[in-house]
């Protein structure tokens, strides 16, 4: 059984451009979540849905970053303009619902911003 | 805001010893779960309980919860290299009509051959 997949497993850009991370859930599950991972702050909830419907985003960072899911097998994070400070780890994890479920995490983006 | 804190920040035993975090945090809970995530790896769940339970078991593993000292602590036993990993404890908070988990700041544990 498939796993959360997220592509690309590594970016590497320059600073102004812009940046989409992708992520397919397992299937079946409701819930989608996009984190970010860094040493400094640790693994930050930035949004997430349910049944495709953005629920909470109050944890993405500026205007600068939006999230979509257009469908239940699709979702996408995009940084425009990106900054050297968005350099991290974005991780995509689903559950199946929100409460006593675990979470099943992608292996991350590993995005650097020159 | 809530949030788990782990302690130790880093932990190096040798294999065979137990390996012991601990997960403070701030609220009241309903769960707190425990993820375990190798190098360069998403992180992968090990266990949850909730907070009428006060140990769980799943095979090395074992967990406690204190609801009164808003504590849990995760106890691996017999460890082996393959342990070598960062645990991270998640506890559940609801805010302003939203749910969601809180992840603490993991300890790094090294399980030395």
């Amino acid at each position: 059984d498939a796993g959360v997949i997220q592509s690309p497993r590594h970016e590497v850009t320059e600073m102004g451009q812009e940046v989409t991370l992708r992520c397919k859930p397992i299937s079946g599950h409701d819930y989608l979540f996009w984190y970010r991972q860094t040493m400094m702050r640790g693994l930050e909830l930035l949004i997430y849905f349910n049944n495709n419907v953005p629920i909470d985003d109050s944890g993405m960072p500026e205007d600068r970053f939006s999230a979509k899911m257009p469908n239940a097998s699709f979702s996408t994070l995009k940084i425009q303009p990106s900054e050297p400070r968005d350099s991290a780890v974005y991780f995509c994890a689903s559950s199946l619902s929100q409460m006593n479920q675990p979470q099943h995490f992608g292996d991350g983006t590993r995005l650097s911003i020159l | 805001s809530q949030q788990g804190e782990e302690d130790p920040q880093a932990l190096s035993i040798q294999e065979g010893e137990n390996a012991t975090m601990n997960c403070s945090y701030k609220t009241s809970i309903n769960n707190l779960q425990w993820y375990r995530q190798n190098s360069g790896r998403g992180l992968v769940h090990l266990i949850l309980i909730r907070s009428n339970e006060r140990e769980k078991h799943s095979g090395r593993l074992r967990v406690t919860l204190d609801t009164s000292k808003k504590s849990s602590s995760l106890l691996i036993t017999a460890s082996r290299a393959a342990d070598t990993a960062s645990y991270f404890c998640a506890t559940d908070a609801s805010t302003s009509g939203t749910y969601k988990y809180i992840f603490g700041t993991g300890t790094r544990l090294k399980v030395l051959a």
